[in-house]
C-alpha cells in the first residue's frame, strides 16, 4: 500500500526566510510524486511533479529515493506563498493519487 | 487556461436523500476522477473513469456511489442515500492521458443534515 506523510500540519515562517515543507512516502516501486497547492477558497493546483524537474514560483523539490522523501523548498518565502500544500503520490501504472494530510504554510510579514 | 467546472459549489441535503454532484472536465481529457475531503482530513481517492467505465475505485466507493458520463461533457457522482458521514468536499479531476498532470475542479461542499 502507498502512504504519504506530511509531518507538519502547520508551518509558519517570516517573509524572506527559507521554507521547507516535508514529505515522506512509503511505496516499494517507482513512484511519481507531486506537490499541489490550494490557496484560500480556490482549487487544488499542481505546483510541481518530480518528473518534470521544473521550478515553479521559486519552489523546487527533489525526489530522494534513499530517504523516500520529496521535500518542497523555497529559498526566500513571500507572503503570497501562504496556502495549503499537499504532497501526493501516484504508483506505477495506477490511476489514483494518494495524498498526504497537507501542511498549512503561513508567511508572516 | 481550461478549467474543470463543478456545480453546485455547496449542497445541503437531508440524510437518506439522493444527491448528484456535477462536473464538466476539460473537453479533450480522457481520464476522470472523484476525490473527497472530509473536514480536517486528507484528500481521498474515490473512483477513476476511463473509456466509459470505472477503471479503479476505493473501498469508500461502495454500492451507494455511482458515476456516469451521460453525454460528451458531464461527469457525475451520485450518492444514492446520503449519510451524515458523506459530508465532505468532493473534488472532480481530469487529465488528458495516463502520464499527464491532473486538473482539479474547485469542489462541491456537501453537507448532510
Amino acid at each position: 500500500a502507498q502512504r504519504v506523510t506530511q509531518p507538519e500540519k502547520l508551518l509558519s515562517v517570516f517573509k524572506g526566510a527559507p521554507v521547507e515543507l516535508k514529505c515522506n512516502y512509503s511505496y516499494s516501486g517507482s513512484p511519481e510524486l507531486f506537490w499541489y497547492v490550494q490557496y484560500s477558497r480556490q482549487r487544488l493546483q499542481l505546483l510541481l511533479r518530480h518528473i518534470s524537474r521544473e521550478s515553479i514560483k521559486g519552489f523546487t523539490a527533489d525526489l530522494n529515493k534513499g530517504e523516500t522523501s520529496f521535500h518542497l523548498k523555497k529559498p526566500f518565502a513571500q507572503e503570497e506563498d501562504s496556502a495549503m500544500y499537499y504532497c501526493a503520490l501516484s504508483a506505477q501504472g495506477a490511476q489514483k493519487l494518494v495524498f498526504g494530510q497537507g501542511t498549512r504554510l503561513t508567511i508572516n510579514p | 487556461e481550461p478549467e474543470v467546472t463543478q456545480t453546485p459549489s455547496h449542497q445541503v441535503t437531508q440524510m437518506g436523500q439522493e444527491v448528484i454532484l456535477r462536473c464538466v472536465p476539460i473537453s479533450n481529457h480522457l481520464y476522470f476522477y472523484w476525490y473527497r475531503q472530509i473536514l480536517g482530513q486528507k484528500v481521498e481517492f474515490l473512483v477513476s473513469f476511463y473509456n466509459n467505465e470505472i477503471s479503479e475505485k476505493s473501498e469508500i466507493f461502495d454500492d451507494q456511489f455511482s458515476v456516469e458520463r451521460p453525454d460528451g461533457s458531464n461527469f457525475t457522482l451520485k450518492i444514492r442515500s446520503t449519510k451524515l458521514e458523506d459530508s465532505a468536499m468532493y473534488f472532480c479531476a481530469s487529465r488528458l492521458g495516463p502520464t499527464n498532470g491532473y486538473t482539479f475542479g474547485s469542489g462541491t461542499r456537501l453537507t448532510v443534515v
